[in-house]
């Protein structure tokens, strides 16, 4: 069956350019997350969404990151102004539901540069 | 806050070699314990998990035991393979409201035949 899927694979954009990066994730999940991962880090949460409803944002690094799952399936996190510390790897990731710690599935993410 | 520290990198081992990859953690409350894996061109997945004290995680060789005594989680394997190159990250999460993982830096595994 699909797992969950990121686009694009890869993005390089000018420093100010505002960019859009879409997770599809496997179909009925209820929770979906974001994350950032910096060159040799390990992932760092971005912000989490039950349905369409976002319920943590406290990850995002500053009000130029931006959410949104309308629907309650696809999301898609937007960047506007970008500069050179937000280059890095976005993963997204879905769950079947919450409670009793259900495994995230990974997307294969989107590695993002800012030149 | 909620924090992992994990085993510093990169490792290389022989074939056949024993493995333990160090993971501790600073965290109010009791944490889900969990080892992701990320093998080369592919995406983040889930090795084990552990959700309480004592409790031991396994799978495809791979163990880990819940110590709350010593607020770890260490990852081991008796034997590894060169198929077990990878990058693997330590994590946490809370089985309340958002269940988002908290993540160490990543141990990357390299198994040389």
């Amino acid at each position: 069956g699909a797992g969950v899927s990121q686009s694009p694979r890869y993005k390089v954009a000018k420093r100010g350019q505002d960019v859009a990066l879409r997770c599809d994730p496997i179909s009925g999940h209820v929770s979906l997350f974001w994350y950032q991962q910096a060159l040799g880090q390990g992932p760092e949460f971005l912000t989490y969404f039950q349905n369409e409803a976002q319920l943590d944002k406290s990850g995002l690094p500053s009000d130029r990151f931006f959410a949104e799952r309308p629907e309650g399936s696809v999301s898609t996190l937007k960047i506007q102004r970008t500069q050179q510390e937000d280059s890095a790897v976005y993963l997204c990731a879905s769950s079947p539901r919450t409670g009793n710690n259900q495994p995230q599935h990974f997307g294969d993410g989107t590695r993002l540069s800012i030149l | 806050g909620d924090s992992v520290t994990q085993m510093e990198g990169p490792v290389t081992l022989s074939e056949e070699a024993c493995l333990t990859i160090n993971c501790t953690y600073t965290a109010t409350g009791y944490p889900s314990l969990f080892w992701y894996v990320q093998y080369p061109g592919e995406g983040l997945q889930l090795l084990l998990k552990a959700t309480k004290a004592d409790d031991k995680g396994s799978n495809k060789g791979f163990e880990a035991t819940y110590r709350k005594e010593t607020t770890s989680f260490h990852l081991e394997k008796g034997s590894v393979q060169v198929s077990d190159s990878a990058v693997y990250f330590c994590a946490l999460s809370f089985n309340f409201g958002n269940e988002k993982l908290t993540f160490g830096t990543g141990t990357r595994l390299t198994i040389i035949p």
